[in-house]
């Protein structure tokens, strides 16, 4: 029973293209995380959103964008895509609430390749 | 500006030594410390928190230390065996935000 799951897996895809990435987490948690891992393999925080709050890393530009449905989804959205965008993108969630522990849950990543 | 700094060379150990992996960092004030495990192609898992105020934190074969004044965690294994192998990364984050931001990670091998 897979705890944060993301779709597609893999996604190849021209420039100029418009993208979405899809995720999903099964655990009752109140926050969700969009990361990207370049081929360097940094891991940097792009988006981080609960019911309240979205908070965007500033250096992520506006053609990203996350969209929730609801609690349990946290969706990406690339308008334009670029070279520099092809990356791994990692969906997590985590429980900010009282028992906190601050453990993220990562999804599998969606490798996301521009051509 | 904030750094989180991990030995970018991998570590490889022969099975049965104790691996140590450094993650050093500078410009925070963590309210806590984690590490994870990655393995090729799969999404980063937690391994082991460790607060501001602890010194130290075990779990099993894994054990972890942190220091704020050298601004510095050590995660050791233990018993390594090659299934050890994999990069891992530490993360702080921040009373203010509670978000983690990750290390580069450092990849180790364990040969048999």
């Amino acid at each position: 029973d897979t705890a944060v799951s993301q779709t597609p897996k893999y996604l190849v895809t021209q420039m100029g293209n418009d993208k979405s990435i899809k995720c999903e987490q099964n655990l009752g948690h109140d926050t969700m995380y969009w990361y990207k891992q370049d081929s360097k393999k940094f891991l940097k925080i792009m988006f981080s959103y609960n019911n309240k709050e979205l908070i965007i890393n500033e250096t992520v530009p506006n053609r990203f964008s996350p969209k929730s449905p609801d609690k349990a989804h946290l969706n990406l959205h690339i308008n334009s895509l670029e070279l520099g965008d092809s990356a791994v993108y990692f969906c997590a969630s985590s429980d900010l609430g009282d028992k906190n522990t601050g453990e993220l849950f990562f999804g599998e990543g969606s490798r996301l390749t521009v051509l | 500006s904030q750094k989180i700094e991990q030995n970018s060379e991998a570590l490889n150990i022969q099975e049965g030594k104790t691996a140590t992996l450094t993650c050093n960092y500078t410009n925070y004030s963590p309210a806590y410390l984690q590490w994870y495990r990655q393995d090729p192609g799969r999404g980063p898992v937690f391994l082991l928190l460790i607060r501001e105020n602890e010194k130290e934190k075990r779990k099993e074969r894994l054990k972890v230390t942190f220091d704020t004044t050298l601004k510095q965690s050590l995660f050791h294994i233990t018993a390594s065996q090659p299934a050890d192998s994999a990069t891992y990364l530490c993360a702080l984050a921040s009373g203010g935000s509670y978000i983690p931001t990750f290390g580069r990670g450092t990849s180790l091998i364990v040969h048999p």
